[in-house]
């Protein structure tokens, strides 16, 4: 079945540094995925659309800044939290269906647990 | 606009019997597709189940099935003969449009637990 893969699973980095996610699709081609934010007991929030080729699409009240995505392949988006703040701690997935594959479900990642300190 | 809705933020079930999770959606497209996500504690987001606006028979995965009521904008989960591994939070979710790009929304979850 379709997989995604992201990496690091959990991270713990000081306030002021910059965390970059990676998010790969490893058996089929994505040319759109997206990112979720989840708070504690909360539901999953779209961030962004991540497009390969292109500028990624973000959410209202979402700064493009903060969260920078690189979507530089079929197979792999990158979310970068820049300049993290305690804030920015979170629980981070993404996702992505295979092109084409309209009834598909978004296969998601095991998601990227955020802790700044 | 709250497009998903879920009203039952949490659940307790006996072991064994069955369980309805309800949702409600809010579209003005004709295309669509609803899907429902379980998330247990580890945090993995795990697909059951989905109906698309078109399909005329209700959706049914083993023992999950989707109780589609599509002039209500209603596509309620039904979990026969519960089982204690059950237990986790349940999200509806829902596909506007009919590209590949369309964007999935999900709503606040339903937290079910199961008694043995």
């Amino acid at each position: 079945g379709a997989v995604v893969s992201q990496h690091p699973s959990r991270v713990i980095c000081k306030s002021g540094t910059s965390v970059k996610i990676e998010c790969r699709s490893l058996d089929f081609q994505a040319t759109t995925m997206f990112w979720y934010r989840q708070f504690p007991k909360k539901s999953l929030m779209l961030m962004a659309t991540s497009n390969e080729g292109s500028k990624a699409t973000y959410e209202q009240g979402v700064e493009k800044d903060k969260f920078l995505i690189n979507h530089a392949s079929l197979t792999l988006s990158t979310l970068t939290v820049t300049s993290a703040h305690p804030e920015d701690s979170s629980f981070y997935i993404c996702s992505a269906r295979p092109d084409g594959a309209l009834r598909s479900p978004l296969h998601f990642g095991n998601g990227t647990r955020l802790t700044v300190t | 606009a709250q497009k998903i809705t879920q009203t039952q933020p949490g659940m307790f079930v006996q072991e064994k019997e069955a369980v309805t999770l309800d949702c409600t959606y809010d579209t003005s497209d004709q295309s669509y597709g609803l899907f429902w996500y379980k998330q247990p504690s580890s945090g993995e987001m795990i697909f059951l189940i989905y109906q698309g606006s078109y399909d005329e028979q209700n959706a049914t995965e083993g023992r999950y099935s989707l109780n589609f009521q599509k002039a209500r904008k209603s596509a309620n989960l039904v979990i026969s003969a519960s089982q204690l591994g059950d237990s986790a939070m349940y999200f509806c979710a829902m596909r506007e449009g009919h590209s590949s790009a369309s964007k999935i929304i999900f709503g606040s979850g339903t937290r079910l637990s199961i008694r043995p």
